[in-house]
């Protein structure tokens, strides 16, 4: 099984600031990795997703996440908060191989302050 | 269309009362999920489809949810005897095949039970 646990309900940053989120997994075999971002009263995106090739992965917005085996991590970063970051934000994780259900995290409400 | 849809955006209805949420695919997209998204929570999965039959519906909380996926394409997710717990939102999301690794999400059918 598959789980994730989002550290912080609620992170605030101010504008132009390092954004760090984070999020640790646990998992019996290889996982598949992603960040999602949503906005109020709309879906989820996806910002980027780790599936086994590069350790560092650069996603849309600035983003980019770095998969740590060692640390079970895979924390969310951003080196300069825009306004427009102010979102919900998801990790999520699956194990790989074919049909794999997907479980997410209970996300992270990321607040910029002007 | 572009994305996937969902309808209808909101629906508000009476303890007791049957709905029906509904969800357009993308066009060629044959994996289809469900999720239920409870306030301050994260998306958890209900069932997903591979093309017409229900692959995987271990999440589906018990008997009065229901979903079905008659032509492969449009997916319709019910619930019986609503109850105020039901209260939710409602996220679709489809993938280009059982081994991919993007879902894209609709914006999600806002339930609410009174």
């Amino acid at each position: 099984a598959q789980s994730v646990t989002q550290l912080g309900s609620h992170v605030s940053v101010s504008e132009g600031a390092l954004v760090l989120l984070r999020c640790n997994y646990s998992s019996s075999v290889p996982p598949y990795l992603f960040w999602y971002v949503q906005y109020p009263n709309q879906g989820l995106q996806l910002l980027l997703k780790y599936t086994s090739a590069a350790t560092l992965v650069k996603g849309i917005n600035g983003f980019e996440a770095e998969f740590k085996k060692s640390e079970t991590s895979f924390h969310l970063t951003k080196p300069s908060a825009h306004m427009s970051d102010a979102a919900e934000y998801f990790c999520a994780v699956r194990a790989s191989g074919g049909y794999q259900k997907v479980t997410f995290g209970t996300g992270t409400k990321l607040q910029v302050i002007p | 269309g572009a994305g996937v849809s969902q309808t209808p955006s909101n629906k508000v209805t009476e303890k007791g009362k049957y709905v029906e949420l509904r969800c357009d695919p993308i066009s060629g997209h044959t994996a289809l999920y469900w999720y239920r998204q409870s306030l301050g929570q994260g998306p958890e999965f209900l069932i997903y489809f591979q093309g017409t039959g229900a692959a995987d519906d271990s999440g589906l909380p018990n008997d009065r949810f229901f979903a079905v996926r008659p032509e492969g394409s449009v997916s319709t997710l019910k619930i019986q005897r609503t109850e105020r717990g039901d209260s939710a939102m409602y996220l679709c999301a489809t993938q280009q095949d059982r081994g991919d690794n993007e879902q894209f999400f609709g914006p999600g059918t806002r339930l609410t039970v009174l």
